[in-house]
């Protein structure tokens, strides 16, 4: 079974520009979940998805981020403009509704620097 | 707001040795996870504890689980170097159904030779 996928790995950017990150979650998983890791600290949520719609974004910085999934697969999180402390790790995680344990499945991350 | 905390932040010992990773969480929880993650690398889920007196264990590594007292454990038995990584616990608030997780700060461990 493949794992959560993201895109890109790695990402420099300026601070005041845009980025985007892309999420592909597993198969059949409706859940889905953004955190962000800063350096030394624990993931923070930033948005879950139960298919296309929104459960939770209170954490989500709504001036400057922004994410969609639109027909309930795929999931891309925009960020602009950027600033400084938006360096981080950016992790998607998926679960199965009513999966075993309700387990969250954690992508290998985009690590974002902005200069 | 639930909080999750972990103890010690830090920690280094040499191999054969035995210690405990603390993790406490401030409001009533369904589901306490660990994780484990690699330098660079992603998360990867060690153990789920569902209920009072969970005690898992896999290998070297045994989590147990107190929700009278908020408290789970994560013991390591003879570290070996390879299980080093920086070790995460995290919670879901019982208010919150089974959807969201809390993390701890994450526990570093290095284990030398």
């Amino acid at each position: 079974e493949a794992g959560v996928a993201q895109s890109p790995r790695y990402k420099i950017i300026e601070k005041r520009q845009s980025v985007a990150f892309w999420c592909n979650p597993i198969s059949g998983h409706a859940t889905l979940y953004w955190y962000q890791q800063i350096l030394g600290q624990g993931p923070k949520l930033l948005i879950q998805f139960q298919n296309n719609g929104v459960v939770d974004d209170s954490q989500l910085p709504k001036d400057r981020f922004s994410a969609e999934r639109l027909k309930g697969v795929d999931s891309t999180l925009k960020i602009q403009p950027a600033k400084l402390e938006d360096s981080a790790v950016y992790l998607c995680a998926s679960r199965q509704t009513g999966g075993a344990h309700n387990e969250q499945f954690f992508g290998p991350g985009t690590r974002l620097t902005v200069l | 707001e639930l909080k999750v905390e972990q103890n010690p932040l830090f920690l280094s010992m040499q191999e054969g040795k035995n210690y405990t990773i603390y993790c406490n969480y401030s409001t009533t929880s369904d589901r306490l996870y660990w994780y484990r993650q690699d330098p660079g690398k992603s998360l990867e889920s060690l153990f789920v504890l569902l209920s009072n007196g969970a005690v898992k264990q896999e290998g070297r590594l045994m989590a147990s689980l107190d929700t009278k007292a908020r408290l789970s454990t994560l013991h390591i038995t003879a570290a070996v170097h390879d299980l080093s990584a920086t070790y995460f616990c995290a919670v879901t608030p019982r208010w919150e159904g089974a959807q969201k997780l809390v993390f701890g700060q994450g526990t570093r461990l290095t284990i030398n030779p």
